[in-house]
Formats: C-alpha cells, sequence, structure tokens
C-alpha cells in the first residue's frame, strides 16, 4: 500500500497562473482532506470531502476549488495563485468522518 | 475560540535526556486529542489518539497523557532518531458529524549524541 500520494512534490507559479494539485490514495478511505501548513501555524485546513460526491469548504478555502472525481482521488486546483498561497500543502484521508487521519508526502508550492 | 498551543516552540536534549512536551488545548467539546511526528520535508505520521482524561498510551520510547485542559508526550530516554516536530491536533465536532482537527504549530525536537 502506497497510502496517500501526492503531485506534484514542489511547484513554482507566478501570480495569476493556475494549477491542480493531485491527491490519491488507495486505502478504501471514504473521507479525503486538504490542508495547508505554514512556518509557525498549525495545519490548517482548505476543504474536505466526507464521500465520495460530497465537498464542504474548511477553515482557509478562499482562492481554491476542489474536485473529488472518485473514491480515490481528490484535487485542489487554484485558478489564479497569489504569493499568499505559497505554502505547503497536505492531502489526508480516513476511514470515516470522525476517524485519524493519514497524510501524504505534502506540495511545496511557490507562488512569485 | 476553539486554539491549540504547543510548548516548547522548540527542545533540544541530549541522548538519554528525558522529557515532556506539552499540548493545551481550549476547545468546546473534545472528542480527541491526536499527537503526531512530522520528519522535515514529509507528511504527519500519526502516533496517538486520547480520548478522555486519565487515558495513557505508549508506543517505544513515547507515552502520551491526557487531561482536561492538556496532553503531554513522555519522551523517555530518547535517541537521535527521534529528532522531529511533534504536533498535537484536537478533534472536535463540526458540521455534517464531521469531526474537525485544530492543530497546534508543533514543538521541534532535536536529540543530540
Amino acid at each position: 500500500n502506497a497510502g496517500v500520494t501526492q503531485t506534484p512534490k514542489f511547484q513554482v507559479l507566478k501570480t495569476g497562473q493556475s494549477m491542480t494539485l493531485q491527491c490519491a490514495q488507495d486505502m478504501n478511505h471514504n473521507s479525503m482532506y486538504w490542508y495547508r501548513q505554514d512556518p509557525g501555524m498549525g495545519l490548517r485546513l482548505i476543504y474536505y470531502s466526507a464521500s465520495e460526491g460530497t465537498t464542504d469548504k474548511g477553515e482557509v478555502p478562499n482562492g481554491y476549488n476542489v474536485s473529488r472525481l472518485n473514491k480515490r482521488e481528490f484535487s485542489l486546483r487554484l485558478e489564479s495563485a497569489a504569493p499568499s498561497q505559497t505554502s505547503v500543502y497536505f492531502c489526508a484521508s480516513s476511514e470515516g468522518r470522525k476517524e485519524t487521519q493519514y497524510f501524504g508526502p505534502g506540495t511545496r508550492l511557490l507562488v512569485l | 475560540e476553539d486554539q491549540v498551543t504547543q510548548s516548547p516552540e522548540a527542545l533540544r536534549l541530549q541522548e538519554g535526556e528525558s522529557s515532556s512536551l506539552n499540548c493545551s488545548y481550549t476547545v468546546s467539546g473534545l472528542r480527541g486529542l491526536f499527537w503526531y511526528r512530522q520528519d522535515p520535508g514529509k507528511g504527519p505520521e500519526f502516533l496517538f489518539t486520547l480520548y478522555s482524561a486519565g487515558e495513557e498510551k505508549e508506543k517505544e520510547r513515547l507515552k502520551a497523557t491526557l487531561t482536561k485542559k492538556e496532553s503531554f508526550l513522555h519522551i523517555t530516554a530518547p535517541k537521535p532518531e527521534d529528532s522531529a516536530t511533534y504536533l498535537c491536533a484536537a478533534s472536535l465536532m463540526f458540521s455534517g458529524g464531521y469531526n474537525k482537527l485544530i492543530f497546534g504549530a508543533g514543538t521541534r525536537l532535536a536529540v543530540h549524541p
């Protein structure tokens, strides 16, 4: 089992460019999440998907969109990147809404 | 406001020097307290979940405890490979029956030989 995988590992964007961060899990989990991690701050939830076909906003959803493509895959899209979106992005999954979350290796994004 | 605070921000230990990391929380309706380990450039790795005051869990040199206001991660006789950032997160009810995790900023632990 690979667990939770994320692509790309690292990306540099210019302000205004768009990109999609990909996440996949092979643990047959129902729920998936996107977080961002900034220096000196805890992980903050951007969006989550409690089950296939549903998505909901977390604490910091502005500037992002998500798609739950199927049970395995959950993507995060930046339509018009801003320097404030420079961060490390983590995808996580859990068996249900209340279970332990397991994290991917992260995508490091730099917006110039 | 729901909040999780970890202290110290950074801790340097000599190999074999035991210590404790603190996670204090002010949340309404705690559903669980999670501990994760994060190595540089990697994602958080799950360690423990504690659900009620007085509960303790152990794994190798680590022991996590929980009170009504805080949790401690005790590290006994640490080794250099225990060096990492340790994150705690409080789980509380969110909308739609979902449990939301509120993370602390972490404690960076360095264990030197």
